[in-house]
């Protein structure tokens, strides 16, 4: 595709239940970033991919949050027994290497 | 103290005007980027930079590394132009160090 693609756009869920967040990143980009932004607040890091390889993930905030990029392309960040402070806007980005990064759109996730 | 700072958080104009957002940080970078937080949420980016000027349109951004300072210019704003402006460091990893933004909105 174009741009950098993600899956749900909005997640409405109640609390205790699992969610999976797909990310589609830019067709070559070998670089995949999952960031969390809460509302009036920057990106927050996450996670970090080099192919399929899950290079960093000192930013996922508890053992709950997982991800995986198994073919080094599509990702999923799963959150597992969700509570509500996981409510937050779900970003995933991509970029060739290490420079620019293009964001997805993210996805608006709201935990009852 | 947070390793990157912008000033100013909220910032309202009125259309036609020149507008000025700044970014300090206080770590070592290898380029600094602009982004662009439309209300949507859509995230574009504008300028990456490491050095000197850029110029876009209407849209200029500056960097002085030796002050750890970068600004954005927005010449004859336009409500258009009313988003959530974000400066983001980048330490030549693959991190990005995000500031908190700047909200602007301009009135017609």
């Amino acid at each position: 595709g174009a741009g950098v693609s993600q899956s749900p756009r909005y997640k409405v869920t109640k609390r205790g239940q699992d969610v999976a967040l797909r990310c589609d990143p830019i067709s070559g980009h070998v670089s995949l970033y999952w960031y969390r932004q809460a509302l009036g607040q920057g990106p927050e890091f996450l996670t970090y991919f080099n192919y399929e390889a899950q290079q960093d993930k000192s930013g996922l905030p508890n053992d709950r949050f997982s991800a995986e990029r198994p073919e080094g392309s599509i990702s999923t960040l799963t959150i597992q027994r969700t509570e509500q402070r996981d409510s937050a806007m779900y970003r995933c980005a991509s970029s060739l290497g290490t420079d620019t990064q293009y964001f997805g759109p993210g996805t608006r996730l709201t935990v009852l | 103290k947070n390793e990157v700072e912008q000033s100013p958080q909220n910032l309202t104009a009125q259309e036609g005007e020149f507008i000025t957002i700044n970014c300090s940080y206080s770590v070592g970078i290898s380029a600094l980027h602009w982004l662009q937080q439309h209300p949507g949420g859509g995230i574009v980016s504008l300028f990456m930079l490491s050095s000197g000027k850029k110029k876009h349109g209407r849209l200029i951004a500056t960097i002085n590394i030796q002050e750890k300072h970068s600004s954005l210019h927005i010449t004859a704003s336009h409500p258009r132009d009313s988003a959530v402006y974000i400066c983001a460091l980048f330490s030549g990893t693959y991190k990005y160090i995000f500031g908190t933004g700047t909200r602007l909105k301009v009135l017609a």
